[in-house]
């Protein structure tokens, strides 16, 4: 199994409202990433878990708040969002302390309005 | 300067022909190198590895060049489902973990 499944695929939320974006992969990897994808441009990274704990955040506001409640499963919470905030949210994972790929999923295509 | 740089694209070619990608990155500390290639509202998926002594798999061949933090993929023979965004990947592992950094992507479309 080389997959990472991300839900929902599409996703459209108030700025008022409250959700989350789910991840999950059974590679037995250790290190979890979420990036944001604008139009055209390239994957941005926002989280980096390396054995459930946070590693690496990118300066990413506050209304955006990862989570990792065990080796296999990722979150990333949203409130308060803005319009700014619509993308491509992706997530991807690797064997931690090892030079080999990341894997992503299929991302969820974020809508804010 | 930014981390990792592409050739800005798009290469517009005809089925059959041979094109090539130039990218270089900027953080000497990097560690592993890989080509993804992305087709339009997917996700990145990986193409190949980049490893010092170059490597190739059927029509595409990628070249490392540690000492210029240079890296290239040449596509042979190219084909109309080749069409994509390439994006050059480099991976650093520091104190606080790994970190996959994308350079812009260059789009290709092979035309028929």
């Amino acid at each position: 199994d080389t997959e990472v499944t991300q839900t929902p695929k599409h996703l459209v939320m108030g700025m008022t409202n409250k959700k989350s974006l789910k991840c999950e992969q059974h590679m037995g990897h250790r290190a979890m990433y979420w990036y944001k994808q604008k139009a055209k441009k390239p994957p941005e990274l926002m989280f980096v878990y390396s054995y459930e704990k946070l590693s690496i955040n990118e300066s990413v506001p506050s209304r955006f708040s990862p989570e990792c409640p065990n080796s296999s499963l990722l979150n990333l919470h949203l409130h308060a969002l803005q319009p700014e905030d619509s993308a491509l949210y992706l997530c991807a994972s690797s064997q931690a302390g090892t030079l080999t790929e990341a894997f992503f999923g299929q991302g969820t295509r974020l809508t804010v309005v | 300067r930014k981390e990792v740089e592409q050739d800005p694209g798009p290469f517009n070619v005809p089925e059959g022909a041979t094109v090539a990608f130039n990218c270089t990155y900027s953080n000497s500390a990097s560690q592993s190198f890989f080509w993804y290639r992305q087709d339009c509202r997917k996700e990145p998926k990986l193409l190949m590895s980049v490893y010092s002594s170059g490597n190739e798999d059927g029509r595409f061949t990628a070249q490392l060049n540690r000492a210029s933090q240079y890296i290239s993929l040449l596509i042979r023979d190219s084909k109309l489902s080749d069409s994509a965004t390439y994006l050059c990947v480099v991976n650093v592992e520091g104190n606080y973990g790994q970190n996959f950094v994308f350079g812009p992507g260059t789009r290709l479309s092979v035309l028929p």
